[in-house]
């Protein structure tokens, strides 16, 4: 079976300082791996994607996630973060037409 | 990336109603749609597959009579939420399926539904 699995549910950091979101995926199959946003009570906001190719994908907002295939990761991370980047984070997987979730990480940026 | 909207944003209905919440697919034909429902600091629960012309697919568990899904177009699919109890009371965001083989999901920016 497929899963994705968001190591931390909250993740306190101070403003300007760097962020790493982790993300761990198992799956017997080639996988796409998602990062998304979601402010309150919005929608998901696509961060960035990985499909193929170069490991080190970088998405929107300056955020940037490295595909490990030997750790199974997906780690989301940004040099320096700013108020604004407070919110939901989830990591998310698919095989097929159907996407599986991470349980979220609550990214909460300090001044 | 495909634009989705969802119409209403918030609805707040009283218990035995039924609320129709609207998801439109502004710049793409999307033979597949999905339902998700999201509870307060919880992440998104997948409850059915919409697909363009023919029934919906439901997660197990979720109800079909209890929710009904019609997907009459490639631009817009319906959730009706029948005889509607405040446990039902959630955050509905619909997504559609990017296609191309990107396997890419794009989310609308849900509905929040409030039943009294």
């Amino acid at each position: 079976a497929q899963s994705v699995t968001q190591l931390d549910s909250q993740v306190p950091v101070f403003e300007e300082a760097p962020v790493e979101l982790r993300c761990n995926y198992s799956s017997s199959v080639s996988v796409y791996l998602f990062w998304y946003v979601q402010y309150p009570n919005q929608g998901l906001q696509l961060l960035l994607k990985y499909l193929s190719g170069s490991t080190l994908v970088k998405g929107i907002n300056g955020f940037e996630a490295e595909f490990n295939k030997s750790q199974t990761s997906f780690h989301l991370r940004k040099p320096s973060v700013h108020i604004s980047d407070t919110a939901e984070y989830f990591c998310a997987g698919s095989t097929g037409n159907q996407f599986y979730f991470g349980t979220g990480t609550s990214l909460t940026v300090i001044p | 990336g495909a634009v989705v909207s969802q119409h209403p944003s918030r609805v707040i209905c009283k218990s035995g109603t039924s609320v129709k919440i609207e998801c439109r697919s502004l710049d793409f034909q999307a033979t597949t749609m999905f339902w998700y429902r999201q509870f307060p600091k919880q992440s998104l629960m997948l409850m059915a597959t919409s697909n363009e012309g023919s029934k919906a697919t439901y997660e197990q568990g979720v109800e079909k009579d209890k929710f009904l899904i019609n997907h009459a177009s490639l631009t817009l699919s319906t959730l009706t939420v029948t005889s509607a109890h405040p446990e039902d009371s959630s955050f509905y965001i619909c997504s559609v399926h990017g296609g191309g083989g990107t396997d890419t999901q794009y989310f609308g920016p849900g509905t929040r539904l409030t039943v009294l």
